[in-house]
């Protein structure tokens, strides 16, 4: 299995209050991205990294925010939890950009909002 | 209408049966496609790529049509272990860093 860690993996909190989820790998691959799960819905892309200190943003980015300062860690942070965010968040991670490279998920964050 | 649509199901099938699923996507100009396995409370697993001309994995088939727009998996002589989510997934050709299109999945149960 890759070496794709992240914490905390439950988290419940309340509606206006910030959270930092963070994604720590060991495969020192270059791309890393935050996904949200929720029934219905296929995974969706909130904010990916092409690189330390590159970010751009996915499909559902609104009320998000990514950091990179490292190759390992990719953090995400809801600067204020709505319950809406309420969803299972992946972390994944690949070495390449397209083609048919594989994505690399992580064991994902169950988060309630309240 | 959704980028990449699935039945959800479930498809219950006895041990033993063969089972398919369809996936329609609605760019035409995707590039890759793929298969991801996700079992209950656990990550997407990539399961195999689909080509254009079709491959094969052991039990496990996928077609593309890239004329309708659709790719299929068949699984064969199911197993007990093959109950889970299969996920779809579209790599659109103007998606940059690899960005992935999933759909929601289908789920599918085998029982004895």
């Amino acid at each position: 299995d890759a070496g794709i860690t992240q914490s905390p993996r439950h988290k419940v909190t309340e509606t206006g209050t910030p959270v930092t989820l963070r994604c720590h790998q060991t495969e020192n691959h270059r791309y890393m991205y935050w996904y949200r799960q929720d029934p219905g819905h296929g995974l969706r892309l909130i904010h990916y990294s092409y690189g330390v200190k590159d970010t751009d943003k996915g499909e559902v980015s609104d009320g998000y925010s990514v950091s990179r300062s490292k190759t390992e860690d990719f953090l995400l942070t809801l600067e204020s939890a709505t319950s809406s965010q309420t969803s299972v968040y992946f972390c994944a991670i690949s070495a390449r950009a397209g083609g048919t490279n594989e994505q690399f998920f992580g064991p994902g964050t169950r988060l309630t909002v309240l | 209408r959704k980028e990449v649509e699935q039945d959800p199901g479930p498809f219950n099938v006895p041990e033993g049966a063969t089972v398919a699923f369809n996936c329609t996507y609605s760019n035409s100009a995707s590039q890759s496609f793929f298969w991801y396995r996700q079992d209950c409370r656990k990550e997407p697993k990539l399961l195999m790529s689909v080509y254009s001309s079709g491959n094969e994995d052991g039990r496990f088939t996928a077609q593309l049509n890239r004329a309708s727009q659709y790719i299929s998996l068949l699984i064969r002589d199911s197993k007990l272990s093959d109950s889970a989510t299969y996920l779809c997934v579209v790599m659109p050709i103007s998606g940059g860093y690899n960005k992935l299109i999933f759909g929601a999945g289908t789920r599918l149960a085998v029982h004895p």
